[in-house]
């Protein structure tokens, strides 16, 4: 059964230094894609990068990027020169397999907070 | 385009009081699912569906139904509310492989079950 685990409930940053949280997944599927979600205290979900368990290099979106370790199962996500703005829970999701029945499923969060 | 809408944004129930979230999306995406969020914790999947018809029970289905009769609409329906229900509900949408990339959510529903 897919399953995803984030073990970093709380991190302090300083302003303007890169930040990774961390991700693993299990999955006896080959073929899946991990998610990162940031979801700011006003509450809505905001997608911000995508990895396919068969794309060959890993994800970037402007300073977001996804270090994909695939022997390892884990899927972190890095954030470059952090900002006030990036203080937020993040998550990590997966989606197993290729079938159009195939669910997606949330970690547990990081509450991320950027100290000035 | 209106993306993921949800009705209503905040609502009271008392203890065995029966309710229906609403949920639609405009982007002829096939699936859809609800995800309730509890204080501090991540996203739970309630259930989910992969087209008109057609529907699956997630992580923590029990005291839910859905149905889904339209590919726009999918409504979750509380049978007999509990104030274990009180929670923060999200509805999503995404196309299916190879369009699932990103999965798109609505603002969410508040809950509170008394």
């Amino acid at each position: 059964a897919q399953k995803i685990t984030q073990t970093q409930p709380g991190m302090f940053v300083q302003e303007k230094e890169a930040v990774t949280l961390d991700c693993t997944y299990d999955t006896s599927d080959p073929s899946y894609g991990l998610f990162w979600y940031k979801q700011p205290s006003s509450g809505e979900m905001i997608f911000l990068i995508y990895q396919g368990s068969y794309d060959q290099q890993n994800a970037t979106e402007g300073r977001y990027s996804l270090n994909f370790q695939k022997a390892r199962k884990s899927a972190n996500l890095v954030i470059s020169a952090s900002q006030l703005g990036d203080s937020a829970m993040y998550f990590c999701a997966m989606r197993e397999g290729r079938s159009s029945a195939s669910k997606i499923i949330f970690g547990s969060g990081t509450r991320l907070s950027i100290r000035p | 385009n209106a993306g993921v809408t949800q009705t209503p944004k905040f609502q009271v129930l008392k203890t065995g009081q029966s309710m229906t979230l609403q949920c639609a999306q405009d982007m002829n995406h096939e699936y859809m699912s609800w995800y309730r969020q509890d204080p501090g914790m991540g996203l739970r999947l309630i259930h989910y569906s992969v087209g008109a018809g057609i529907t699956d029970q997630g992580e923590v289905p029990n005291g839910y139904n859905v149905s889904r009769s339209t590919t726009e609409d999918f409504p979750l329906r509380l049978l007999s509310a509990a104030p274990s229900q009180t929670s923060v509900y999200f509805c999503a949408s995404s196309g299916v492989f190879p369009s699932y990339n990103e999965q798109f959510f609505g603002p969410g529903t508040r809950l509170t079950v008394l």
